[in-house]
């Protein structure tokens, strides 16, 4: 099983700011990496596929990179709707593991 | 409309057994590749099972496996999870979840609440 981990753990930022985010594979999972946003008694929204490519309707402001086993999601400007727990996902295998989140809180 | 829809969750006692159903609308059920992910209270998110097209292959969660079930009905455009041998770490929201033909998750349902608990 390909574990994924996700750095910090939480994550305080002032709006306006940028947020970088971090999601490590305990192997290579080439470019199949997705990023998700849950907000409280939501579900979860896609955000990023294919490490770097915006789902539909998913302002410019976010932003994913990286390959292999090391990804980053970036948000260039905090919004206040931007306040969420964030997820890694991969999906080289069709098991799909998370990452454990990022809680990013306002500072 | 295309929605995901679960529905089965509820009070069980641990050892007991659910049923869970997913009913999909407004895409070629058939088509996809499906799953169940689910999320313990106050967690994150946890694959659980994932079935292919015609269920030729599945694939369990090893805290999960000899347990749970994933199983399909394309005619009824159907998702079900057959829960036995329940346990208090089964309590979660369960999610029904396609797989884009790409491999990432790309529709979610509501989710349905297990409580395994005496």
């Amino acid at each position: 099983e390909i574990v994924m981990t996700q750095s910090p753990a939480t994550l305080s930022v002032s709006p306006g700011e940028r947020a970088t985010l971090s999601c490590r594979a305990s192997r290579s999972v080439s470019s199949s990496l997705a990023w998700f946003q849950q907000k409280p008694g939501q579900t979860p929204r896609l955000l990023i596929y294919a490490t770097s490519t915006r789902a539909t309707g998913i302002p410019a402001r976010f932003s994913g990179s990286g390959s292999g086993t090391e990804f980053t999601l970036t948000i260039s400007s905090l919004q206040s709707e931007d306040f969420a727990v964030y997820y890694c996902q991969q999906y080289n295998d069709w098991s799909g593991t998370f990452g454990q989140g990022t809680k990013v809180e306002i500072k | 409309q295309v929605q995901l829809v679960e529905s089965g969750g509820g009070l069980v006692k641990p050892g007991g057994s659910l049923r869970l159903s997913c009913a999909a609308s407004g895409f070629p059920f058939s088509d996809y590749y499906m799953s169940w992910i689910r999320q313990g209270p106050g967690k994150g998110l946890e694959w659980v099972s994932y079935i292919s097209t015609r269920s030729s292959f599945t694939n369990y969660a090893d805290s999960v496996k000899g347990r749970l079930t994933i199983s399909r009905d394309d005619a009824k455009s159907s998702l079900y999870l057959q829960m036995n041998s329940l346990r208090a770490e089964d309590t979660a929201v369960y999610y029904c979840v396609r797989y884009a033909r790409g491999g990432w998750f790309d529709l979610w349902g509501q989710g349905t609440l297990v409580t395994v608990s005496s």
